[in-house]
Formats: structure tokens, sequence, C-alpha cells
């Protein structure tokens, strides 16, 4: 057990409709990751926050947003969905900003389903 | 159309070998490079890591190689178990915070 937790564990949903994953860093971590897991693309970095600020961008789409709160959750946004959204989604923290040797943890991740 | 999904490497080894599990990256310029296992159904879990000025980093039963020459990156197991069955991923630090993963290993180990 890494100490990130992320709810809901499954999600089915349709298309066009919007999801919110949340994620629970480990506790004293201070950045929190998002990555995408998909067959086709294997492992993706979305997005990072540090302590309630955007820190880093990666590959993430207009329709996906998120945000880390003063209690340092996060929350990942996915708006208008598409089949193509379906995919595991995983949160991972770490104590600093994003430091070379900052280990990212990660949560055991939010399988959605977009039907 | 059908899309395709990625075709993993997969490496079968007996109860009690070594395994070794390569791994190319893309950036001559990255720092930092972790090895992570992601068995079924749960997030990826750090196994090593090493930074670009060392070549050789030695963990429990597990030790990583970096060839900066030829950007390349390996995963020795050690006695390997039937736990160790899982997808061993490669990633590298490619910006601040960001990593870059590679496609993963499929490794399997035979009682």
């Amino acid at each position: 057990d890494s100490g990130v937790t992320q709810t809901p564990k499954h999600l089915i949903t349709a298309t066009g409709q919007r999801v919110t994953l949340r994620c629970s860093p480990r506790s004293g971590d201070l950045s929190v990751y998002w990555y995408q897991q998909s067959l086709d693309q294997g492992l993706q970095f979305l997005i990072q926050y540090y302590n309630g600020e955007e820190r880093a961008k990666g590959n993430i789409l207009e329709r996906f947003s998120a945000q880390q709160f003063p209690d340092l959750h996060s929350e990942l946004n996915l708006s208008s969905l598409e089949l193509g959204d379906s995919a595991l989604y995983f949160c991972a923290s770490s104590v600093h900003r994003g430091h070379p040797t900052d280990t990212q943890y990660f949560g055991p991740g939010t399988r959605l389903t977009v039907l | 159309g059908e899309s395709v999904g990625l075709h993993l490497p997969t490496l079968s080894v007996q109860e009690g070998d070594n395994s070794i599990i390569n791994c190319a990256y893309s950036n001559s310029a990255s720092d930092y490079f972790i090895w992570y296992k992601q068995e079924s159904g749960k997030g990826p879990q750090f196994i090593i890591d090493i930074r670009s000025n060392m070549d050789k980093r030695q963990g429990q039963r597990v030790t990583v190689l970096l060839n900066k020459t030829v950007k390349h990156l390996s995963l020795q197991i050690a006695a390997t178990q039937p736990g160790d069955s899982a997808v061993y991923f490669c990633a590298e630090m490619t910006g601040y915070g960001k990593l870059t993963f590679g496609q993963g290993t499929i490794l399997t180990v035979h009682p």
C-alpha cells in the first residue's frame, strides 16, 4: 500500500457525460500527479500540482481539468467523455515539487469505462 | 477502425533464475531513471532508481544498470520468485516532475 488513495475504484458512464476522480496524496506529500493508462497509449503523464498550483502539464486534453485543494487532495475532471477516454487513471504523489530524485508513489487507480 | 493495443515484450523464467529486463530511453538529457512494477489491478510500485551520474545501483535482489552511451537501462532481478510476475516499466524524468514511461515488459515466473 503506497499511502495514496483514489476514489472511486471503478466508474462506468456514457459518452458526453462528466466525471470527477478524486485523489488523496500520502501524508506529507505536497505534489500530486495524474497519469492515464490505456491499451494503445501506455502510461502517460497528464498534469502535476504542487501545493495547490499547477506545476507541469503533459498531454492533457482541453476537456480534462484538475485542481488541488488546500488540504492537498486533488480532483481530475473529465468532461464531454468519449469512448477513447476509457482507461485507468492513476494519481501519484511526491514530497516536493518534482525534483529529479523526488520519488512518485502511485495510487491504485480509477478504471473509467465510457459506453 | 479497430484500435491496436501495445504489444508488450514478454519474458518467461523459471523460479530461482535471474531475470534481465531491458529498456531503451529516448532523451539523452534525462537525468533520472526509475523502474516500476505493476501487478494486475494495481498501480505502479517503485522498485529502484538511478541518477545519470551513476552506471549501477543495487537494491534488495534488484540491480539497475545504466548505459548512457547507447541510452539503455536494464533491471536485473536475482533469484526470481513467482511474486515477481508483473509488468515492469522503466521511466525517465523528461521534465521537472514529468515521468515518461516505456511500454513495459511482462515478466512471468513459472514455479
